[in-house]
């Protein structure tokens, strides 16, 4: 199958900082990424999905200020969560859509992220 | 909107046989998918049933009745390595942003 990747893995930083969030396709060329997030034993929830060429669309009670996303080219999103805080901290996990299987989709391995 | 719901978790011994249920509520239907997350990784997409029936791929197969808003995940000859959570999802429109369930943690005991 297609690979995602997510750089990085694990991130620890204070409270205000901003951290960036890349997401790749390896090799496949995806003009839509999805980013989610997820707390300890609870689902994945979707925060937005990215579209490369244009403005991402926000789920219902995500802040685009607050979380930004930049999909600049068909095989990198990045999201970049701005003045972090404690409540921040989370499991991030972007996919991308296999352009043979629209079906399928293929997710990153995942970004942990600790806000002190 | 949509909602999936399914079981928060089962216990079964290696070599038995699980059956993890989704009932759904979508506005419109595009298919149903199945994902397993190890604790600490990423979902993996395990099958996808678009129409009636029962789709199998080796130990694991996927069933669903669109009239009955249901699916099942049936995992058959269980090992160890089955420890995992499993989701149930479907697409808010064909290929598009998928809505999980609240996932089944499934622990494969010795």
């Amino acid at each position: 199958g297609a690979v995602v990747s997510q750089h990085p893995s694990r991130v620890i930083c204070k409270s205000g900082t901003s951290v960036k969030i890349e997401c790749r396709s390896l090799d496949f060329q995806a003009t839509t990424m999805f980013w989610y997030r997820q707390f300890p034993k609870q689902s994945l929830m979707l925060m937005a999905t990215s579209n490369e060429g244009s403005k991402a669309t926000y789920e219902q009670g995500v802040e685009k200020d607050k979380f930004l996303i930049n999909h600049a080219s068909l095989t990198l999103s990045t999201l970049t969560v701005t003045s972090a805080h404690p409540e921040d901290s989370s499991f991030y996990i972007c996919s991308a859509r296999d352009p043979g299987h629209r079906e399928t989709q293929y997710f990153g391995p995942g970004t942990r992220l600790l806000v002190l | 909107g949509q909602s999936l719901e399914q079981p928060s978790e089962v216990t079964a011994v290696e070599g038995a046989i699980v059956q993890i249920n989704c009932t759904y509520q979508t506005s419109g239907f595009y298919g149903l998918s199945w994902y397993q997350q190890h604790d600490g990784g990423a979902p993996t997409f395990l099958s996808y049933n678009a129409l009636d029936g029962l789709e199998e791929t080796g130990r694991f197969s996927s069933f669903l009745s669109r009239s009955d808003s249901y699916g099942y995940l049936l995992l058959q000859e269980l090992q160890m390595k089955d420890s995992a959570s499993y989701f149930c999802a479907v697409p808010q429109a064909a290929g598009n942003k998928l809505t999980f369930g609240g996932g089944t943690r499934v622990l494969v005991k010795p």
